[in-house]
């Protein structure tokens, strides 16, 4: 397996531009999280899906973050419209169990996202 | 509330020891330990379960303290490769989701 794929690497936006983040998960994982990381707040949880259903999204920071999960290989989390303060790490991970209990969760490379 | 972990950044030199700390306010059920060196994503490196095991990974081990809810992560005679950012993600009871530290940057030079 190739692992926990993610799209695009870095994304360079305006302010007030729709972004959308790609996440393919391990197959086989029955559960995909989106997580931010700043060095403020370090990693936080914003949302995760367990064979597709969002389970938790009390993460989401506000009403212009959504995510989907349309089938267990992709998930997208998307920004409408983007803030400067959106600037961030997104990585998506994925697991055989909610907390990883079992082998730990598999993060992907993540998502540089800087909005000007 | 983010497990505290202590502390915040450590550098040692080649084949010196380290501990790392990670501390919560609530009971937990177990402790994740991941690694993450700069630019790339966090890799996991072992869980602890209730129970107050201690768990070895090549010369990385750690050991968690349910009664006062703590773990810690030894590193014996330190790598150059060991160098990153650590963090421990916590799991309480009837909570099943993990709440990641704030990191401990660990930098290993010759």
């Amino acid at each position: 397996d190739a692992g926990v794929i993610q799209s695009p690497r870095h994304e360079v936006t305006e302010m007030g531009q729709e972004v959308t983040l790609r996440c393919k998960p391990i197959s086989g994982h029955d559960y995909l999280f989106w997580y931010r990381q700043t060095m403020m707040r370090g990693l936080e949880l914003l949302i995760y899906f367990n064979n597709n259903v969002p389970i938790d999204d009390s993460g989401m920071p506000e009403d212009r973050f959504s995510a989907k999960m349309p089938n267990a290989s992709f998930s997208t989390l998307k920004i409408q419209p983007s803030e400067p303060r959106d600037s961030a790490v997104y990585f998506c991970a994925s697991s055989q169990h909610p907390t990883g209990r079992l082998y730990g969760y598999t993060f992907g490379s993540g998502t540089r996202l800087t909005v000007v | 509330q983010q497990p505290v972990q202590s502390p915040q950044a450590v550098i040692l030199r080649e084949g010196e020891d380290a501990v790392i700390n990670c501390s919560s306010s609530k009971a937990l059920y177990s402790v994740h330990w991941y690694r993450q060196k700069h630019g790339e994503a966090p890799v996991f490196l072992m869980i602890l379960l209730k129970g107050g095991e201690q768990k070895g990974h090549d010369k990385i081990s750690a050991s968690f303290n349910e009664k006062k809810q703590q773990s810690s992560l030894y590193l014996t005679a330190s790598q150059l490769s060991y160098s990153g950012t650590y963090f421990c993600g916590t799991e309480d009871f009837g909570n099943e989701k993990l709440t990641f530290g704030t990191g401990t940057r660990l930098t290993i030079i010759p």
